[in-house]
């Protein structure tokens, strides 16, 4: 069955580094997101990516993230300086279409920020 | 409260008992979906529920919904050890779909 794949699956890394984590979406689906869930707390979305640019994000998506299609086939997110309260688990989806409905998520990558 | 809090915040049943879980939220949504996630893991889709629909089954799980109370349960009948896991409740309500969840509840399912 295909699945999203996320690379990777912990990251440790000091505070002001910057940081990829990759993921590799289903690949017909056409729509890709982040979300990020601290540790005991909710699943909050970041940012939604289609046709190569960012179609939303949200408050906790500021300056110091980015996100990158580079090749076709890889969705990035990028923190550029990490902070203490980056630390969380970073997740993947993705969706073949706006009306499907079910999103497909990767495993997770934990990010571990000291 | 915020979109998407789910009631109990923990759950602990025996095995074969079934068990329900509530969620609500706050403002109009296209569709309300329901996630599993086992600790440490991904998010597992379980099953969506259209904002036209009351009522959706899917094996062992059935899924309520109250637009007019904003709020949706699910039941997981005759429950198994390997249900225990966090439950989630997911608004979508958004033009790009993505989805607001709710604080989840801890299912335990004692053999």
């Amino acid at each position: 069955e295909p699945e999203v794949t996320q690379t990777p699956s912990h990251q440790v890394t000091q505070m002001g580094q910057e940081v990829i984590l990759r993921c590799v979406p289903i690949s017909n689906h056409l729509y890709f997101y982040w979300y990020r869930q601290i540790l005991g707390q909710k699943v909050e979305f970041l940012v939604s990516f289609y046709n190569n640019e960012i179609s939303e994000k949200s408050e906790i998506f500021d300056d110091q993230f980015s996100v990158e299609r580079p090749d076709g086939s890889n969705f990035t997110l990028k923190i550029r300086s990490t902070k203490l309260e980056d630390s969380a688990m970073y997740f993947c989806a993705s969706i073949q279409a706006r009306n499907t409905g079910e999103l497909f998520f990767g495993e997770g990558s934990r990010l571990t920020v000291l | 409260s915020q979109q998407g809090e789910e009631d109990p915040q923990a759950l602990s049943i025996q095995e074969g008992e079934n068990a329900t879980m509530n969620c609500s939220y706050k403002t109009s949504i296209n569709n309300l979906q329901w996630y599993r996630q086992n600790s440490g893991r991904g998010l597992v889709h379980l099953i969506l529920i259209r904002s036209n629909e009351r009522e959706k089954h899917s094996g062992r799980l059935r899924v309520t919904l109250d637009t007019s109370k904003k709020s949706s349960s699910l039941l997981i009948t005759a429950s198994r050890a390997a249900d225990t896991a966090s439950y989630f409740c997911a608004t979508d309500s958004g033009s790009a779909r993505q989805l607001t969840f709710g604080s989840g509840t801890q299912l335990t399912v004692l053999p």
